[in-house]
């Protein structure tokens, strides 16, 4: 399997603009989280999916941030408008069951500097 | 508010020698405590757990200890070798509360010296 598959790899973009960021889990997985990571924070969670469905997006910072999974082999997490505080690494990951923490496979991970 | 903390941003260690990752947390909640290992571009990954029900968890060269009265782990790298040089995450959960969420620290770079 190619594992988690994230892209972009890289994200420059104005203040302002919307972002879409785009992610496919493991074939089979039916968990499905977002996380962003930043120096001072460290990783968060910020969204995560059960079969498609989104059970907690408590973490997401606000409004501008959302997260939808039309299907079991796409997510995408959308900024609009960006601001520069967005700057982070986020990261998807995708389990089979989500008890098992340690069977979060992470992607690569998108990296975003907002100008 | 952070509520899983490493306090050393950075660790050097001689290549032979012992690696010591601390991290603390604040929710006497958290029963499930994880280690991750990140390289450059690349995802973390899942290295070693521990349960609260346990105080030593060991798996090979790498060793978590728990001090639930401190709410305090460690993660213990003997002998230290150039491939273990990555970015080390621990996190933690409230695994009985049946809750999902990770709780990460801000990680500590270990940097092992040939």
């Amino acid at each position: 399997d190619a594992g988690v598959i994230q892209s972009p790899r890289h994200e420059v973009t104005e203040m302002g603009q919307e972002v879409t960021l785009r992610c496919k889990p493991i074939s089979g997985h039916d968990y499905l989280f977002w996380y962003r990571q930043t120096m001072m924070r460290g990783l968060e969670l910020l969204i995560y999916f059960n079969n498609n469905v989104p059970i907690d997006d408590s973490g997401m910072p606000e409004d501008r941030f959302s997260a939808k999974m039309p299907n079991a082999s796409f997510s995408t997490l959308k900024i609009q408008p960006s601001e520069p505080r967005d700057s982070a690494v986020y990261f998807c990951a995708s389990s089979l069951v989500s008890y098992q923490m340690e069977t979060q496979y992470f992607g690569p991970g998108t990296r975003l500097l907002v100008l | 508010d952070q509520q899983v903390k490493q306090n050393s941003p950075s660790l050097s260690v001689q290549e032979g020698r012992i690696s010591i990752l601390n991290c603390d947390y604040t929710n006497s909640m958290f029963d499930y405590f994880l280690w991750y290992k990140k390289y450059p571009a690349e995802g973390p990954t899942f290295l070693i757990s521990i349960s609260s029900i346990k105080d030593k968890n060991e798996d090979g060269r790498f060793t978590v200890f728990l001090n639930k009265s401190a709410k305090h782990l460690s993660l213990h790298i003997v002998p230290s070798q150039p491939g273990d040089s990555a970015v080390y995450f621990c996190a933690a959960s409230a695994y009985q509360t049946g809750a999902n969420n990770l709780f990460f620290g801000t990680g500590t770079r270990l940097t092992v010296i040939p």
